[in-house]
């Protein structure tokens, strides 16, 4: 079974500053998508960067960028200049290319960006 | 609006009830999830959608729980004889097809009590 671990509950970063969210994946999969996403307090997931598991390059998104380490099943999360707004939960997740494509997540890691 | 919509945003219910939650999600996604989160959790899958069947009910933790989607838009997701339990968040998400992104709902806070 495909398993996602995120062993930081809490980070804090001032604004501005650089931070890096941790997550560590199992599986036994060859081919699977992994993302990262954001939770704020109004419930709504909302998906920050995907990484294929096929591609060595590592996925960015403006201020977002992720390093993916495919034979260490890691998958980290840097948020570049951080603002105010990115405070929120951050949850990994993984997606394995079979019939259901069904998301398997993380724990979750609470992000507070202080002023 | 444009994005998957979820009702009610909260119910709370007493020990033994029945209940109902709905997704409305975006239109033309042949592929609906749902996800429970408990406090402090991550999402865990329930059940998915591919038009009106449920192609994947892996996730489901028992017989009291059961999701539809008759015209295979709008799905309810069942809970008979609620436990404590089950209180938690109930997120649904809808993609255009099963491998396109996953676009969620704000879900519904679901409280037994």
């Amino acid at each position: 079974a495909q398993t996602v671990t995120q062993s930081q509950p809490e980070m804090s970063v001032q604004e501005a500053e650089t931070v890096t969210l941790s997550c560590t994946y199992d599986t036994s999969e060859s081919n699977y998508y992994l993302f990262w996403y954001k939770q704020p307090p109004s419930r709504q997931m909302i998906l920050v960067i995907r990484q294929e598991a096929y591609k060595q390059q590592n996925a960015t998104e403006n201020r977002f960028s992720v390093n993916f380490q495919k034979a260490a099943k890691s998958f980290s999360l840097k948020i570049s200049d951080s603002q105010l707004g990115d405070t929120a939960m951050y949850f990994c997740a993984f997606r394995m290319m079979d019939s259901s494509y069904k998301l398997i997540f993380g724990s979750g890691t609470r992000l507070l960006v202080r002023p | 609006g444009a994005g998957v919509s979820q009702t009610p945003s909260n119910k709370v219910t007493e020990k033994g009830k029945y209940v109902e939650l709905r997704c409305d999600p975006i239109s033309g996604h042949t592929a609906l999830y749902w996800y429970r989160q408990s406090l402090g959790q991550g999402p865990e899958f329930l059940i998915y959608f591919q038009g009106t069947g449920a192609a994947d009910d892996s996730g489901l933790p028992n017989d009291r729980f059961f999701a539809v989607r008759p015209e295979g838009s709008v799905s309810t997701l069942k809970i008979q004889r609620t436990e404590r339990g089950d209180s938690a968040v109930y997120l649904c998400a809808s993609s255009l097809q099963r491998e396109g992104e996953q676009f969620f709902g704000p879900g519904t806070r679901l409280t037994v009590l």
